[in-house]
């Protein structure tokens, strides 16, 4: 499967604790974004990447998350003392570096992230 | 600013029936917007796009959908709804930077025998 892949898909954890979020991007893709869905909502953007560089980060990313993308490749998404407003499905999709000109970003299946 | 509106968060129809999901957007650039649909369980996947070429742009699984700037829309028809179409769609536009999507809130078609 040459897709786009996150890891853990579905994740249960407690107020307090952290959590990281692991996305594998096309391979040839340069860009990686990361985006947040809640009940009822369109994804919400959080952050991208060009290659290994943040290029612009959301106000919902708050002082908690961070997003790292060492060498260009996989990316990861971490949330710290998660509270209960953290619940929601964290996607991950990759393009091109002219994705948006090419039309399309491509999308994992999510990680469905539940704060007990 | 940037923004989409889907009119409807549900729309029902009956196979073989009109499809007719809405999508009202703001720009304040030429936009580029782009219909995904999103099954259960699975990732969102591009129906069509509309990068400034054609306005009436035609998608996978006989879906298309017309641009008209004088209405800020980009609705989204298919002639003859299927059961398989049950799911959620999303209406989106760039960002001014050409650099991301901008949402709208999704429309959740079912479909009836």
């Amino acid at each position: 499967d040459t897709g786009v892949s996150q890891d853990p898909r579905h994740k249960i954890t407690k107020r307090g604790q952290n959590v990281t979020f692991r996305c594998d991007p096309i391979s040839e893709h340069n860009r990686l974004y990361w985006y947040r869905q809640t009940l009822g909502q369109g994804p919400e953007f959080l952050t991208y990447f060009q290659n290994e560089a943040q290029l612009e980060k959301s106000r919902l990313l708050s002082d908690r998350f961070s997003a790292e993308r060492p060498k260009g490749s996989f990316s990861t998404l971490e949330i710290q003392r998660t509270e209960q407003g953290d619940s929601a499905m964290y996607l991950c999709a990759s393009s091109l570096r002219a994705g948006l000109t090419t039309g399309e970003l491509f999308f994992g299946e999510g990680s469905r992230l539940t704060v007990l | 600013a940037q923004s989409v509106t889907q009119l409807g968060s549900h729309v029902s129809v009956s196979e073989g029936a009109l499809v007719l999901l809405r999508c009202n957007y703001s720009s304040s650039v030429p936009p580029y917007l782009f219909w995904y649909v999103q099954y259960p369980n699975q990732g969102l996947q591009l129906l069509l796009k509309y990068t400034s070429a054609a306005t009436l742009v035609k998608g996978i699984n006989g879906f298309e959908a017309e641009f008209k700037k004088s209405e800020t829309s980009f609705h989204l028809t298919k002639p003859s709804a299927h059961m398989s179409d049950a799911a959620e769609y999303f209406c989106a536009v760039s960002d001014r930077g050409y650099n991301k999507l901008i949402f709208g809130a999704g429309t959740r078609l079912a479909v009836h025998p």
